[in-house]
């Protein structure tokens, strides 16, 4: 079975644009989430989405945006990017929205690079 | 700042040897706790987890430890080998595997395998 798809793997912007990142759950997930990772550091929370709602939301500016679709799979939007946004983005897909054994898998990220 | 945290950058062992990967965290509501291994340019990969009201947790060659008393999770791999040269994230949760406020991650420990 396919895991978490994301696309594209690579990518390079100029400050100011705008940038759409894609993910396509494991089969059956209805639950996406999206995380930044910054070299050298752990992944921070972005968004959370289940059943097309979001569903939480970590301390990022209104310049990140997301939406889940009917499928289940999502889009992270960033607009104006700044040349910190710079890192791996991550998606990941669970079951449920939460609770007992609700594992959390993850892509292989999207790598932003803004120049 | 950061809820979880690692006590080491770097954990350098002899293949064959066991491995002890350590991690700290501050929050003593969360009741959900994950390991991830992270291999270069790749994205974090699910080794195990463990429910608040747990202590233990065994898996294929690892081991899970978790001591509330102290908030200290550890993470030990049996017969380290080459392939598991890699970063270990501990990651912990409020909401048993998603919620409002997503995984929080710490900054990683990057294990090393000596020949």
């Amino acid at each position: 079975d396919a895991g978490v798809t994301q696309s594209p793997t690579h990518l390079i912007k100029t400050r100011g644009q705008h940038v759409t990142l894609r993910c396509s759950p494991i089969s059956g997930h209805k639950s996406v989430s999206w995380y930044q990772q910054v070299l050298g550091q752990g992944p921070q929370f972005i968004f959370q989405y289940y059943e097309k709602e979001e569903r939480g939301r970590g301390n990022f500016p209104d310049r990140f945006s997301a939406r889940q679709f009917p499928n289940y799979s999502s889009e992270l939007n960033v607009n104006a990017l700044l040349l910190g946004d710079s890192a791996l983005y991550l998606c990941a897909s669970s079951l449920a929205y939460r609770g007992p054994g609700n594992t959390i898998y993850f892509g292989e990220g999207s790598w932003l690079t803004v120049v | 700042g950061e809820s979880v945290g690692l006590h080491l950058p770097t954990l350098s062992v002899q293949e064959g040897d066991n491995s002890i990967i350590n991690c700290a965290y501050s929050n003593s509501a969360s009741d959900y706790f994950i390991w991830y291994k992270q291999e270069s340019g790749k994205g974090p990969q699910f080794i195990i987890d463990i429910r608040s009201n747990m202590d233990k947790r065994q898996g294929q060659r690892v081991t899970v430890l978790l001591n509330k008393t102290v908030k200290h999770l550890s993470l030990q791999i049996a017969a380290t080998q080459p392939g598991d040269s890699a970063v270990y994230f501990c990651a912990e949760n409020l909401y048993s595997g998603g919620g409002a406020d997503g995984l929080t991650f710490g900054k990683g420990t990057h294990l090393i395998i000596q020949p």
